[in-house]
């Protein structure tokens, strides 16, 4: 099923870095390592996708470990409107398996 | 940015009736796919739709749901014959050239059963 363990919850200070964990350490070679993010009250908002290399985009920054059994969500730097739920996902064919994600606080 | 646009916001029907959920996906994308979400719970994949036939769907999408897209435009998800659990936020997605994609979500519509 869903394949990734993430933190319950990380607090953040506002414009400070977050390293967000993910560890998926049954992925298979063509599982791509998808993140999205859910503030309150919206649906689920794209936010990087890799499968091997890193990934830099204008929101965030993807790092995944050389044996991809694990990746980090990058935010450079925290602002309020980035206190959402961030969900890290293997890809499976047409099915996106969201767990229960990392709720993320940002402390103004 | 072009946007998944999902009417109505809210929706409130007796038990027992049917109910349809609309969406309009983004333009150009060719793949579709409806999750509800429980309140409290976490987002559960339904169905995905592509060339006009599902192409995958949970255990949860059993035979007291469907799915239409009647036009060019609109992307539909029908309840017959609702029961209180069916109550929850369903969100609507589509994505352009393949399911490896990113998914783009509209802000749901949120179903309430009484």
């Amino acid at each position: 099923d869903a394949k990734t363990t993430q933190p319950n919850s990380m607090e953040s200070n506002e414009e400070e870095p977050v390293h967000l964990p993910c560890n998926h350490s049954t992925i298979s070679g063509t599982d791509y390592i998808h993140w999205y993010r859910q503030l309150p009250s919206q649906g689920p908002e794209y936010v990087i996708h890799g499968l091997t290399s890193n990934v830099n985009n204008r929101m965030a920054s993807l790092a995944i470990a050389e044996d991809r059994k694990s990746s980090t969500l990058i935010l450079h730097r925290a602002t309020l409107r980035d206190a959402a739920v961030y969900y890290c996902i293997l890809r499976d064919a047409y099915q996106f398996y969201f767990g229960t994600g990392t709720s993320l606080t940002v402390i103004p | 940015e072009p946007e998944v646009t999902q009417t109505p916001s809210h929706q409130v029907t007796q038990m027992g009736q049917e109910v349809i959920l609309r969406c309009v996906p983004i333009s150009n994308h060719l793949y579709f796919y409806w999750y509800r979400q429980i309140l409290g719970q976490k987002v559960e994949f339904l169905v995905s739709f592509y060339n006009n036939e599902i192409s995958e769907k949970s255990e949860i999408f059993d035979d007291q749901f469907s799915v239409e897209r009647p036009d060019g435009s609109n992307f539909t998800l029908k309840i017959r014959s609702t029961k209180l659990e069916d109550s929850a936020m369903y969100f609507c997605a589509s994505s352009d050239t393949g399911p490896y994609q990113p998914q783009h979500f509209g802000d749901g519509t949120r179903l309430s059963i009484l």
